[in-house]
């Protein structure tokens, strides 16, 4: 059974990076599979923010691109979001997931909550 | 753009009924669809994939049918542990994207 643990700060300031990572165990990240990474602001529904496969390709949300990075260490069998110029718009729960071959999210972390505030 | 358009947004129902849960997308997906159960506090669960097979674990009572722009999730006799918020979701483009509809809500009547 694959697992996936997000974490990273809880509170960040506004203009400021967001910086979550997700562990993964039972699995080792270098024998394939997309991992993504997909959040959702209280009370709402549900953004794919990118994705990145084991050889460090990645895609992201054409809403986010210009201020997401997604990398992937798999030495530390991990990999990590970036969010850069945040606003309190970007308060929300950040999941890690894995993408199935056939493209569906079958593993999914049990989420962080990050909030932007001062 | 993608858009997946769910309906209704609230479904409120009793126990023992029939649940049927509709998706449209914008554009054609052919079978590369998915559903998520997603409870208070917790992550969301995938139960269907490829529009009609179901997850690992997931109870025979769950069932997806559609191809191209409409699907539908049905639950045949809802359980107490089936209200909750359930998602749509695409995945027609390689490398996959997620492109989520905006949830529907299972309620108790």
């Amino acid at each position: 059974q694959v697992q996936l643990q997000e974490s990273g700060p809880g509170l960040v300031k506004p203009s400021e990076a967001l910086s979550l990572t997700c562990a993964v165990s039972d699995y080792s990240i270098s024998s394939g599979y997309y991992w993504g990474w997909i959040r959702q602001p209280p009370g709402k529904g549900l953004e794919w923010i990118g994705s990145v496969y084991h050889n460090g390709n990645t895609y992201y949300n054409p809403s986010l691109k210009s201020r997401v990075t997604i990398s992937v260490d798999t030495s530390k069998n991990q990999f990590s979001l970036k969010l850069s110029s945040v606003t309190a718009a970007d308060t929300a729960e950040y999941y890690c997931a894995r993408t199935a071959v056939t493209g569906q999210f079958d593993y999914w972390g049990q989420g962080t909550l990050v909030t932007v505030s001062s | 753009e993608m858009v997946m358009t769910q309906s209704p947004a609230t479904l409120s129902l009793s126990p023992g009924e029939r649940a049927t849960l509709s998706c449209r997308a914008s554009q054609s997906v052919g079978s590369n669809l998915a559903w998520y159960q997603q409870k208070p506090g917790q992550a969301p669960r995938l139960l269907i994939y490829g529009a009609s097979t179901r997850a690992t674990g997931i109870p025979a009572r769950f069932s997806g049918s559609g191809s191209g722009t409409e699907f539908a999730l049905t639950i045949s006799s809802l359980q107490s542990e089936d209200f909750a918020v359930y998602y749509c979701q695409q995945y027609n483009n390689w490398p996959p994207r997620g492109t989520f509809g905006q949830g529907t809500r299972v309620e108790i009547k």
